[in-house]
């Protein structure tokens, strides 16, 4: 069983629809909860995070930690096409040992 | 700030030979990582370090070797390139100084994609 499990899409939706995404792991020692958002040709860059279990709310963006079920979402309310994008969901124990990824979902938001 | 650092952007290596990828952040971050990501895959960790002179291997690393001499600059050595080397690797850094969360959040560079053949 792979540590991070993550749809990898693609997800396609129209302009305005609310998205979820969404990761399930298997290692109760992760703690913090991240989602990078990752456009073609480019870096990874860091959207959100969290620690533990609850809601995080930024502009357009809320990310959702059950650590009792281990799965993990970020929605993002009023698509628009530049969030057109792959989204990485990522983990840490807190150790220095750099993180745990999932393949990470391509979005897709149509005009 | 110009962040994280990458450079090349793109190469193409023969098999047998050798390269050093550069990476370079300007932000004072303690902790460097070196990552690995094939296509449709996520991104594994190859080598990462705490503080210059100080390194550790990470899920992935057999091929590959890395030094850090200083703050700033931590590359990552190929020395004999193997076809299963092509892929796209990502540089990134995070420190410490506010805790784990801080640490947590590392700031990735452009990646270099490298060609095996």
């Amino acid at each position: 069983q792979k540590e991070v499990e993550q749809d990898p899409g693609p997800l396609s939706v129209p302009e305005g629809a609310i998205v979820s995404l969404n990761c399930t792991y298997s290692n109760s020692a992760f703690q913090y909860f991240m989602w990078y958002r990752q456009y073609s040709r480019k870096g990874p860059e860091l959207l959100m995070y969290t620690y533990s279990s609850g809601n995080k709310e930024d502009g357009r963006f809320t990310a959702q930690v059950d650590k009792s079920s281990k799965y993990i979402s970020l929605f993002i309310r009023d698509s628009q096409p530049s969030d057109s994008a792959t989204y990485l969901c990522a983990m840490s124990g807190g150790g220095a040992d750099g993180l745990t990824f999932g393949k990470g979902t391509h979005l897709i938001i149509q005009p | 700030n110009a962040g994280v650092t990458q450079t090349p952007k793109f190469r193409i290596l023969k098999i047998g030979q050798s390269m050093t990828l550069q990476c370079t952040q300007d932000m004072n971050h303690n902790y460097m990582y070196w990552y690995r990501q094939d296509p449709g895959m996520g991104l594994k960790l190859i080598y990462y370090s705490v503080g210059a002179g100080i390194t550790d291997k990470g899920e992935v690393p057999n091929g590959y070797n890395v030094s850090r001499s200083t703050t700033e600059d931590f590359p990552l050595r190929l020395e004999l390139a193997a076809p299963s080397q092509t892929s796209v690797y990502f540089c990134a850094s995070s420190y410490s100084i506010s805790g784990i969360l801080v640490r947590v959040t590392q700031y990735f560079g452009p990646g270099t994609r490298l060609l095996v053949l």
